[in-house]
């Protein structure tokens, strides 16, 4: 069954802090997706990682993706209230057309 | 930038009717999806269109039909809608083969 784990599923952390979101996957996928949503509104696309070794960094976020290991990091440095949202993880699935969604990591960062 | 819309934010049906959800993209995009969301279990796949008029079941199709009767509009028909389909639904399409997925705005329905 293809498999897509976050660890961990809630985070609570203060503000200032560093802290790493895990996605495991079991597909064979070289391609990793890390979507954004805030309560109550849609997904919106953050990183996009297409080979491994890929890192791709966007402000306090940073993403790596490890293909051999099936693994890819989510690091926040330094959290900032405004990064408070649930944080999913997808690959490619089996089907093209398809992404294997990880159950999401919901972030709260408290000031 | 791309811009996929959704028909309603906000929907309240009774048990029994028949429900329209309507999504339009506007960057030409071969393939578009329907999910729901559900408080603790993530992002499930309704249905998936890879072109005009073809379309494919993902992990939860029941009670829900869908149309592609044009490339920039995919529509989700809960035929008899129950309260167990009182969710959120999102819909999302992407440009090709296996890749990176753009979402609506989603649709609360309520069913009462």
């Amino acid at each position: 069954e293809l498999k897509v784990e976050q660890n961990p599923l809630f985070l609570s952390m203060q503000e200032g802090k560093n802290y790493t979101i895990y996605c495991n996957y079991s597909t064979t996928s070289d391609r990793l997706y890390w979507y954004r949503q805030d309560p109550g509104k849609s997904l919106e696309s953050l990183f996009v990682l297409l080979s491994n070794g890929a890192v791709k960094q966007e402000g306090r976020l940073m993403a790596s993706l490890d293909t051999k290991a099936r693994l890819s990091t989510l690091h926040i440095t330094a959290a900032v209230h405004d990064l408070s949202a649930t944080y999913f993880c997808a690959v490619d699935g089996d089907s093209n057309y398809q992404l294997i969604w990880g159950a999401g990591t919901k972030l709260i960062i408290k000031p | 930038d791309v811009k996929v819309t959704q028909s309603s934010r906000y929907l309240v049906k009774r048990t029994g009717e028949k429900v329209f959800l309507e999504c339009v993209q506007d960057m030409d995009h071969e393939n578009m999806f329907w999910y729901r969301q559900d408080p603790g279990l993530g992002l499930r796949l309704i249905y998936f269109s890879y072109d005009v008029k073809m379309k494919e079941k993902g992990d939860i199709p029941e009670g829900y039909s869908v149309s592609r009767e044009k490339k920039e509009r995919f529509s989700l028909i809960l035929e008899s809608a129950s309260t167990n389909q009182t969710s959120m639904y999102l819909c999302a399409s992407s440009p090709s083969e296996a890749s990176e997925q753009y979402f609506g705005p989603g649709t609360r329905l309520t069913v009462t």
